[in-house]
């Protein structure tokens, strides 16, 4: 089964655009990670929020986190082509777990 | 240094063949993961190693299903009598410490399997 489930689905842009990914989940966490997938790719380790932690940048990164309506947010800021790609998030089910489970995940294509 | 590697990319198989799939995680990397991707949705986890030892094999879908990491370090999984629902792409992830999700794990880019 899947706790994190994001929405959209699916998200086009032009580049230079922001790009917002929601995620929303069920049970309580430690943390809450997002990994980018490109296609016939591994996923690759984005960020990673701790359920005491509001907000969290990366670069061109924002996540924030709201352990009250269980929600995160990715944004990528002056999005590039290369952005282009799967955007999952993960969580796991509280302290001294070590399983991720992870959410269908958004499909972001930057458009040149 | 080198990624967490998978071999092979791809393996194409007749129903009912038994398949090996291979993960060489990062070096000195402490906890090894296997995911079951299908196409369109998100990883779900199979089994989880701590070194040598199997910790969490409760994502395994049946008793076909079978992995092991003998010497702590590259790991197998394997499929006896496959199913066309098998088919799918099979992750391996590492991360340097064991038993936290604090650690981000880093992914190999799978092996894609199809069962004919």
């Amino acid at each position: 089964s899947q706790q994190g489930e994001e929405d959209p689905q699916a998200l086009s842009i032009q580049e230079g655009e922001n790009a917002t990914m929601n995620c929303s989940y069920k049970t309580s966490i430690n943390n809450l990670q997002w990994y980018r997938q490109n296609s016939g790719r591994g996923l690759v380790h984005l960020i990673l929020i701790r359920s005491n932690e509001r907000e969290k940048h990366s670069g061109r990164l924002r996540v924030t986190l709201d352990t009250s309506k269980k929600s995160s947010s990715l944004l990528i800021t002056a999005s590039r082509a290369a952005d282009t790609a799967s955007y999952f998030c993960a969580t796991d089910s509280g302290a001294g777990s070590y399983q991720l489970t992870f959410g269908k995940g958004t499909k972001l294509s930057v458009i040149p | 240094g080198a990624g967490v590697s998978q071999s092979p990319r791809y393996k194409v198989a007749k129903r009912g063949q038994d398949v090996a799939l291979r993960c060489d995680p990062i070096s000195g990397h402490v906890s090894l993961f296997w995911y079951q991707q299908a196409l369109g949705q998100g990883p779900e986890f199979l089994t989880y190693f701590q070194n040598e030892a199997q910790l969490d094999k409760s994502g395994l879908p049946s008793d076909r299903f079978f992995a092991e990491r003998p010497e702590g370090s590259v790991s197998t999984l394997k499929i006896q009598r496959t199913q066309q629902e098998d088919s799918a792409v099979y992750l391996c992830a590492s991360s340097h410490a064991g038993g936290v999700s604090s650690q981000p794990q880093h992914f190999g880019d799978g092996t894609r399997l199809s069962i004919l």
